[in-house]
């Protein structure tokens, strides 16, 4: 069963414009939650994260923000650039351990 | 820094062979390695994780004689795949946490992709 959810596959931005990916969850246990992002053949790199006591946390052009009644968690990329074209993938970990649960990712297309 | 290395990036192997895959965590000492498996289109799934020292403890459904996992060194885990079959062609992910910095953050390493003949 799949916990956290990420319904697009894929995302289409202009150069400038905001990127939002979109990311949800059904265990209400989850309390810590990553992006991470993957170019091809590398791994993940750690983008942002946020925890269940904060609503909003900001590092630059990213912002994640989280919903907990919603169990729902975005990131806002704002300008976007080029290379900010890859995979990003949502991740939630439970109050009770380390374990991560994956989305299924979504690819991100920033066009010049 | 928090640099993890994984090796070998691809291999190919025949149906009944036993497959090593090694984490090297390069500029720090990981605390916990985990390892995941990921199908086309589909999420990072954990499969394991290991604390230097000890056994690993492993997802549901994840078969253990299967899947063999050694984590001899602050910097080094490796997983084993034994007797391998076609079902087994995947793509194998290991990250690890830093003891010294936040324990919620993992770095990845680049990944494996199996491929059993």
């Amino acid at each position: 069963d799949q916990q956290v959810k990420q319904n697009s596959p894929s995302l289409s931005v202009q150069e400038g414009r905001i990127s939002i990916l979109n990311c949800d969850y059904t265990n209400s246990m989850f309390d810590y939650f990553l992006w991470y992002k993957k170019y091809p053949a590398e791994g993940p790199t750690f983008l942002i994260s946020i925890s269940s006591i904060k609503d909003k946390n900001e590092d630059g052009r990213f912002t994640v923000f989280l919903n907990k009644s919603a169990k729902h968690l975005s990131l806002h990329i704002v300008p976007s650039q080029p290379g900010d074209s890859a995979v990003y993938f949502c991740a939630a970990s439970p109050n009770t351990g380390n374990q991560f649960y994956f989305g299924t990712g979504t690819s991100l297309t920033v066009i010049p | 820094g928090a640099v993890v290395s994984q090796h070998p990036s691809w291999v190919i192997c025949k149906s009944g062979t036993s497959v090593k895959i090694e984490c090297r965590s390069l500029d720090f000492q990981a605390t916990t390695m985990f390892w995941y498996r990921q199908f086309p289109k589909q999420s990072l799934m954990l499969m394991a994780t290991s604390n230097e020292g000890s056994k690993a403890t492993y997802e549901q459904g994840v078969e253990k004689d299967k899947f063999l996992i050694n984590h001899a060194s602050l910097t080094l885990s490796t997983l084993t795949v034994t007797s391998a079959h076609p079902e087994d062609s995947s793509f194998y992910i290991c990250s690890a946490n830093n003891r010294h910095r936040a324990k919620n953050i993992q770095y990845f390493g680049a990944g494996t992709r199996l491929s059993v003949l």
